[in-house]
């Protein structure tokens, strides 16, 4: 069974630009949930989607979004690019967290110059 | 407020020999606990979990414990071996809440010397 695949795996990005994380699922996985991993903060939560419905948001500006597809893939949008942006993004996968757990991509490096 | 917190930020400790990784939480809703594993550049490997119903739950070489009362959980790794090297993370959710959101500790960092 495939893991849960992030793309791409390296972004370099210029402030106030956007950019778009995908996601893909493990097959018949119906969550999605994004994680920031920073040096400073650590593993913080972004957001979670269960069938193509925001179920869940952490504490991040409105700069950052979410979807989900019908095919449980996701995707993740941060506008306006700044640089304490700079993070791992994680993307993780999970048929249903309150009887599973989740599990996680590679994740997506971005950096902000 | 860090509700999840990982107290040593490294541990080392010699082949064959238990590795004892603690994490302290404060919020009482919490009812789902994890701990994940995490190499350089991969994600997160979840190893294994409890919820507060029980106060241990085993899987192999991987032990985890949870102190409900003092609000303590602790991971226990034995033998612990070389490739046993990463950063673990504790997590915690209120999983009657039916989220994918995990609090996670700062991590700590084990080094398995052979």
């Amino acid at each position: 069974k495939a893991g849960v695949t992030q793309t791409p795996r390296y972004l370099i990005k210029t402030r106030g630009q956007q950019v778009t994380l995908s996601c893909s699922p493990i097959s018949g996985h119906r969550s999605v949930s994004w994680y920031q991993q920073t040096p400073g903060q650590g593993l913080q939560f972004l957001f979670e989607y269960f069938s193509e419905t925001q179920r869940n948001k952490g504490n991040f500006p409105g700069r950052f979004s979410g979807r989900q597809f019908s095919n449980s893939r996701s995707e993740m949008n941060v506008s306006t690019l700044e640089l304490g942006d700079s993070a791992l993004y994680l993307c993780a996968s999970s048929f249903d967290p309150a009887e599973s757990p989740l599990h996680f991509g590679n994740g997506t490096r971005l950096t902000v110059t | 407020d860090q509700q999840v917190k990982q107290n040593s930020p490294s541990l080392s400790v010699q082949e064959g020999r238990i590795s004892i990784l603690n994490c302290d939480y404060t919020n009482s809703m919490f009812d789902y606990f994890l701990w994940y594993k995490k190499y350089p550049a991969e994600g997160p490997t979840f190893l294994i979990s409890i919820s507060s119903i029980k106060d241990k739950n085993e899987d192999g070489r991987f032990t985890v414990f949870l102190n409900k009362s003092a609000k303590h959980l602790s991971l226990h790794i034995v033998p612990s071996q070389p490739g046993d090297s990463a950063v673990y993370f504790c997590a915690a959710s209120g999983v009657s809440s039916n989220t994918g959101k995990l609090i996670f500790g700062q991590g700590t960092t084990l080094q398995v010397k052979p």
